[in-house]
């Protein structure tokens, strides 16, 4: 299973982008990465997915380098809404129990 | 169109009890997931299913049991509660996917359930 490295906590201000890197060095060939939100007494939250260069949807953001070891969330704009923890997750999206969430990064948006 | 549902919401137990929680889903999703979040701490799965029938395990099997009889419905068991097994427990669908339509294949998370065994 490929293991996610990711910050504890982040802090930011609105309407700053914020970027939260994962590192993932053992990622294999068939892994894809997926980026999860999750609120005080809610589940997670799918963000964004990809396996290469960079995907874009209409809330944030992954850039993938060509090596695949790292990804990188933005979120273009933060507000205190955006205050959360968000997850990196890395696995063969085609094998059910094979992603594994790590502790996730706690991003504190202030105002 | 409730997406994933899970019953109870929370729950005390004393150490010895047994209990069993209850997802239902209505997406029609092949894939089903039981997690545990301690506090601070992301999810851990516990056990999982593919489909109707089948059942597998996932990090952090051990004490737990789970069914799936039907495929809209994944159950977990807690046969002798013991205090470590006080958690946050999520339950995720997922829908299946060809390889060649693979894309922002994702899981669907139930709002949680607290339990506390004393």
């Amino acid at each position: 299973l490929a293991k996610t490295t990711q910050p504890i906590s982040m802090d930011s201000y609105e309407g700053q982008e914020v970027n939260i890197t994962c590192s993932h060095n053992n990622i294999a060939t068939n892994d894809y990465i997926t980026w999860y939100q999750q609120f005080p007494s809610q589940g997670p939250r799918f963000i964004i997915q990809g396996y290469k260069t960079k995907v874009t949807n209409e809330v944030a953001s992954l850039f993938i380098p060509a090596d695949r070891k790292s990804s990188t969330l933005s979120l273009p704009r933060v507000s205190l809404s955006d205050t959360a923890v968000y997850y990196c997750l890395v696995g063969d999206i085609q094998d059910a129990g094979k992603s594994t969430f790590g502790d996730g990064t706690t991003l504190t948006v202030k105002p | 169109n409730a997406g994933v549902t899970q019953t109870p919401k929370f729950r005390v137990l004393k150490t010895g009890q047994s209990m069993t929680l209850l997802c239902a889903q209505d997406m029609n999703h092949e894939y089903m997931y039981w997690y545990r979040q301690d506090p601070g701490m992301g999810l851990r799965l516990i056990h999982y299913s593919v489909g109707e029938g089948t059942t597998a395990k996932g990090e952090v099997p051990d004490g737990y049991n789970v069914s799936r009889l039907k495929k809209q419905n994944f159950l977990l068991g807690l046969e002798s509660a013991a205090p470590s097994q006080t958690s946050v427990y999520f339950c995720a669908t997922k829908t299946y996917l060809d390889k060649l339509e693979a894309t922002n294949e994702k899981l669907f998370f139930g709002s949680g359930t607290q339990l506390s065994v004393l």
